[in-house]
């Protein structure tokens, strides 16, 4: 079935690094995409999307391209912020669908 | 804040008890879903209904119903509780269907404990 797959944290940086957190999917069609961001004691906050292939979703610095040929949606940040810890999830919708499909989350940490 | 809201924030309950989760979605949106977010299974889509009526199901047991009023809040009942449903339940509402990249926005969570 469809399916995504993030990278295992928790995923430790200084703040003003570089981030970068892995997604990948398996969908029988097109899917959109979509980040989600938890932080401690609240919901899932969208952070970005895209619906189609090459599209760049972008948001709060934050940007993630869909790429059909890698079946990928990485999100990448250049230079994060404390304020910027918390849990991310990669998730999916089919275009015929109406439940998102989410991965597992990945707990991101950022120190001063 | 989303502008959907939810209760109780916490609930603590026994075996075997029943209890009801509530949901009020944003102002406009016709679409609820439920989502039960748990340690070992994730993040995982329960059920939606649009506009009153049952338009998705997930991996939703027996033992749990759903359903959306008139006014289109919703009410998750989980009865004959078991350790195993002690998660974190999400509602979450979007405008229309859902399909695509409508997109869905979600309440705070009620986090149940089950003893």
């Amino acid at each position: 079935g469809d399916s995504v797959t993030q990278m295992e944290g928790p995923v430790t940086l200084s703040e003003e690094a570089f981030l970068t957190i892995n997604c990948t999917y398996t969908a029988t069609g097109y899917p959109s995409l979509f980040w989600y961001v938890q932080y401690p004691g609240e919901g899932l906050q969208l952070l970005l999307k895209a619906t189609k292939a090459d599209d760049k979703g972008s948001n709060k610095g934050f940007e993630a391209t869909y790429r059909k040929e890698t079946t990928s949606f990485h999100l990448e940040k250049g230079s994060v912020q404390v304020s910027d810890s918390a849990v991310y999830f990669c998730a999916l919708i089919m275009q015929a669908g109406t439940a998102l499909i989410f991965g597992k989350g990945t707990t991101l940490s950022v120190s001063s | 804040d989303s502008g959907v809201t939810q209760t109780p924030k916490h609930l603590i309950t026994a075996t075997g008890q029943r209890v009801t989760l509530r949901c009020s979605p944003r102002s406009g949106d016709l679409s609820v879903y439920w989502y039960q977010q748990s340690l070992d299974q994730g993040l995982q889509f329960l059920i939606q209904y649009y506009n009153g009526e049952e338009r998705a199901k997930g991996n939703i047991l027996e033992r749990f119903s759903a359903q959306q009023f008139p006014d289109l809040h919703s009410e998750l009942n989980l009865s004959s509780l078991e350790l195993g449903d002690s998660a974190l339940y999400f509602c979450a509402s979007s405008v229309a269907l859902g399909t695509g990249a409508d997109e869905q926005y979600f309440g705070p969570g009620t986090r149940l404990t089950v003893t």
